[in-house]
């Protein structure tokens, strides 16, 4: 079945600092992927998804690329704000299989 | 995609009782998932909801402890029978496909 591993949080970067959360899948076929983002005292919410090798899913000025030849879904930003202090889960199109969640925590 | 609109949005529960959660969706859906999110960890699959016939449970989570109802393709209820204080997580239901998965707000159980 379709598994991913994901960066262990928790994650502290001062406001503007770039991000990288890891994540590395391992799937039969290829699976759609997919970035949630969970803020404080909210529901999981989409943040961005790629649909075959190469797609680059992006939103809110994060982006991830799908590499078939890594088999990575590595999420980025350039330049983080407090606003994104939140849990992001990376997945596969498999309902079952969510990431273990990273905590990002930017600080002014 | 679909509005899913979930309740209660949280609640602090007696050992012992029941709590009968709510998902309601704004368009037909087929699949309809539910989901457990206990404190700093991430989301476990209890049950696919499947409409007109039982829930299929994932391992480790059986139908007397969690049951769910599907009455048709917009709505699904999934129940936390006989709580206790291991129960208290956030409970999310959600609708999908390949191509994308929405969530619920989720309801914040506590179990005292």
């Amino acid at each position: 079945g379709n598994s991913v591993t994901q960066m262990e949080g928790p994650v502290t970067l001062s406001e503007e600092a770039f991000l990288t959360i890891n994540c590395t899948y391992t799937a039969t076929g290829y699976p759609s992927l997919f970035w949630y983002v969970q803020y404080p005292g909210e529901g999981l919410q989409l943040l961005l998804k790629a649909t075959k090798a190469d797609d680059k899913g992006s939103n809110k000025g994060f982006e991830a690329t799908y590499r078939k030849e890594t088999t990575s879904f590595h999420l980025e930003k350039g330049s983080v704000q407090v606003s994104d202090s939140a849990v992001y889960f990376c997945a596969p199109s498999s309902k079952s299989t969510f990431g273990d969640g990273t905590t990002l925590t930017v600080k002014p | 995609s679909a509005v899913i609109s979930q309740k209660p949005s949280r609640d602090i529960c007696q050992r012992g009782t029941s709590l009968t959660i709510q998902c309601q969706v704004d368009s037909q859906v087929t699949m309809m998932f539910w989901y457990r999110q206990q404190p700093g960890q991430s989301l476990t699959l209890i049950a696919t909801a499947n409409q007109g016939s039982e829930a299929t449970y994932e391992s480790g989570f059986v139908i007397d402890k969690f049951p769910i109802s599907r009455p048709n393709l917009t709505f699904s209820t999934l129940t936390v029978s006989n709580m206790s204080p291991e129960d208290s997580s956030i409970y999310l239901c959600s609708v999908g496909d390949r191509a994308s998965y929405t969530f619920g707000s989720g309801t914040r159980l506590t179990v005292v």
